[in-house]
């Protein structure tokens, strides 16, 4: 089964905190995303990548940036945490060069900042 | 923005079949209807996608309009872990890219 996994299920930061947000697939797919949840929103797209050192900004990718150094990892990474950050994180990941292919979610990391 | 819409909550009996609107009216010739379904405390979970065709799985079937302005996802025989919120999504084509556009999805309860 394609495996996607999250560091945390759970996370509370302080506003102002560094936060870092890993997300590892196991089925060498090119694509790796990260969304946010919010209630009655959906998800919304933050960041995407389609290849190692490759990434693309999604609709929203204010206050986020990512890294891709290696294949399978992608993370996420909040320079400055503040409260309106505090929110449902997923990450996915999908095979194919233009990520147009069924997109795997990790469970998601709960971050609260407050 | 979103470009589909659903409604926000439906039942339905176990043992029926569910079946799920989503209108897509302004969707284009060469974008995909995608269905995922969250259930709680879980990432989402992909069911199926179509862009003219009816499709089918081992999960649901899908019916396209001919006019593709609205779709109904099938669940044919719905147990009580089907309860879960089902999002109808249009993949679209950004800068080569192609990107989920999410709603806010359909709350789908299986009553006993």
């Amino acid at each position: 089964d394609v495996k996607v996994t999250q560091s945390s299920r759970y996370l509370v930061k302080r506003t102002g905190e560094k936060v870092f947000l890993e997300c590892v697939q196991d089925m060498d797919h090119e694509n790796m995303f990260w969304y946010r949840q919010d209630p009655g929103l959906g998800l919304r797209l933050i960041y995407f990548s389609y290849d190692v050192k490759m990434k693309e900004k999604g609709d929203i990718p204010e206050g986020y940036s990512v890294s891709r150094e290696k294949k399978e990892r992608f993370s996420l990474i909040l320079e400055s945490a503040s409260t309106n950050q505090t929110s449902m994180y997923l990450c996915a990941s999908s095979s194919g060069g233009t990520s147009g292919n069924e997109q795997f979610f990790g469970p998601g990391t709960r971050l609260t900042v407050l | 923005d979103a470009k589909t819409t659903q409604p926000p909550s439906m039942d339905c009996a176990e043992g029926r079949a569910a079946n799920l609107p989503c209108n897509h009216s302004t969707i284009s010739g060469n974008e995909y209807v995608y269905w995922y379904r969250q259930i709680h405390s879980q990432g989402p979970q992909y069911i199926i996608h179509g862009l003219k065709n009816n499709e089918t799985n081992e999960m649901a079937s899908l019916i396209i309009t001919e006019d593709r302005k609205s779709s109904t996802l099938i669940l044919p025989h719905a147990t009580l872990r089907d309860t879960a919120v089902y999002y109808c999504i249009v993949r679209v084509v950004i800068d080569s890219n192609y990107q989920l556009i999410w709603g806010a999805g359909t709350k789908l309860i299986i009553k006993p």
